[in-house]
């Protein structure tokens, strides 16, 4: 069962902050967030692993809180290059060797000027 | 520069056809993944390898198979294209260990 991702879309002026959330009904060793632009292949973020860690990527950090069951994305002071649609992905714990993610519908992000 | 390449970004079949889309990568990586795009439901993935000749089912796998003859390459087959197949494939891989996916470019199948 796919993860499911809120908000579906956003809309944001540069500068401005957001949030994504991605919520599994299923227990989780680790979630993946990407980021495709248009046209793109969708590029690796980071990685969150059990334990609650908090990780960076510019100014785009993550958190996991794996009893919730759930990820948040955390964008600050927002660029135009953020623009994209986000996706989480899940992994359960006894997949981690073949790396079988499960992918969440999508956020759409769009930042104007 | 690691690198996913899928051998046609925009194609169109019809229906009944028999459709093969390659996917090829330089990382020596084990795990091999198709994903089927669609707006509003994301990547849904159909088929996985985890080595050579490996191959297990995805969550959406009807109407399609795959095959993997060599490490590097990662093949998905449209037994008989039909227009519900119309969509935008991505090829990933990644190393064993649960780590990093990278993608391939797309393909955009039209099946008329």
């Amino acid at each position: 069962q796919q993860p499911v991702q809120s908000p579906q879309a956003v809309i944001l002026r540069e500068g401005e902050d957001a949030v994504i959330n991605c919520s599994s009904s299923k227990a989780l060793y680790s979630v993946h967030w990407y980021r495709q632009k248009h046209g793109e292949a969708p590029v690796f973020l980071m990685i969150l692993l059990k334990g609650g860690e908090q990780k960076g990527h510019e100014k785009i950090s993550a958190s996991f809180n794996e009893k919730k069951q759930q990820s948040s994305l955390y964008l600050t002071a927002s660029q135009l290059s953020y623009s994209g649609t986000y996706f989480c992905g899940t992994l359960a714990p006894g997949g981690t060797s073949y790396g079988k993610l499960t992918f969440g519908q999508g956020t759409i992000l769009t930042v104007h000027p | 520069d690691v690198k996913v390449t899928q051998s046609s970004r925009y194609l169109v079949k019809r229906t009944g056809e028999k459709v093969f889309l390659e996917c090829v990568q330089d990382m020596d990586h084990e795990n091999m993944f198709w994903y089927r795009q669609d707006p509003g439901l994301g990547l849904r993935l159909i088929y996985f390898s985890y080595d050579v000749k490996m191959k297990e089912k995805g969550d959406i796998p009807e109407g399609y198979s795959v095959s993997r003859e060599k490490k590097e390459r990662f093949s998905l087959i449209l037994e008989s294209a039909s227009t519900n197949q119309t969509s935008m494939y991505l090829c990933a891989s990644s190393p064993p260990g649960g780590r990093e996916a990278f993608f391939g470019q797309g393909t955009r199948l039209t099946v008329v």
